[in-house]
């Protein structure tokens, strides 16, 4: 079945600091959306990327989904202690994958101040 | 209602007992799923749910766990004679459909089997 597998699982970073976590799928996706969970709350969309090598920003966040999309990476530029969470990417497949999201295992991001 | 709603929000059960787990998702979205995410882990698919569609049951861990959804709103999922291992959060997502992949999650149940 389709897998899809996020690096790395952890991440420490000092505030100012660039991070970048990456999804690849076993398969070939139509899509694939990114969430991010704050600690103790719930996954919250952030982006969804449909078109191959699409790359979407959001002020200091950019995704992009690669040209086969079968990959995709989230870049938050200059960190903040607001961007602490874990980082989801959710991948919907093609054809008999189509019904329904796999997530990777998200990347925990922590910033020291 | 505004959001996903869930409840109970936290639910301790000894081992064997039955459970429901209860979901009310977005008024008008028509696809519901269930994911359970275990202690720092990821979101284990469990069920989803499209319109009147049969549901996509792939990744129910055992004939123990059952869902259903009535009416296309309200979902329940059961979990009869639970074991230790069952102990997670239990999350409820919609969205619009099956092209509108957006999904809305609720705040999830906490499941404690002691």
């Amino acid at each position: 079945g389709q897998q899809v597998m996020q690096i790395p699982q952890y991440q420490h970073v000092q505030e100012g600091e660039d991070f970048t976590t990456y999804c690849n799928s076993s398969t070939t996706l139509s899509n694939i959306q990114w969430y991010k969970q704050r600690p103790g709350g719930h996954p919250v969309f952030l982006i969804q990327l449909v078109k191959s090598g699409e790359v979407k920003k959001q002020k200091r966040l950019t995704f992009q989904f690669g040209e086969a999309k079968k990959n995709s990476s989230l870049h938050i530029t200059a960190t903040q202690t607001t961007d602490v969470g874990t980082y989801f990417c959710a991948g919907r497949g093609q054809g008999a994958n189509a019904g329904k999201s796999t997530f990777g295992d998200g990347t925990t991001l922590t910033v020291k101040p | 209602g505004a959001g996903v709603s869930q409840s109970p929000s936290n639910k301790v059960t000894e081992k064997g007992k039955d459970v429901e787990l209860r979901c009310d998702p977005i008024s008008g979205h028509t696809a519901l799923y269930w994911y359970r995410q275990s202690l720092g882990q990821g979101l284990e698919f469990l069920i989803y749910f499209q319109g009147n569609s049969a549901p996509d049951k792939s990744g129910l861990p055992s004939d123990r766990f059952s869902a259903e959804r009535t009416g296309g709103s309200v979902s329940t999922l059961t979990i009869q004679r639970t074991q230790q291992e069952d102990s997670a959060v239990y999350l409820c997502a919609s969205s619009l459909g099956r092209y509108n992949e957006k999904l809305f999650f609720g705040s999830g149940t906490q499941l404690s089997v002691l």
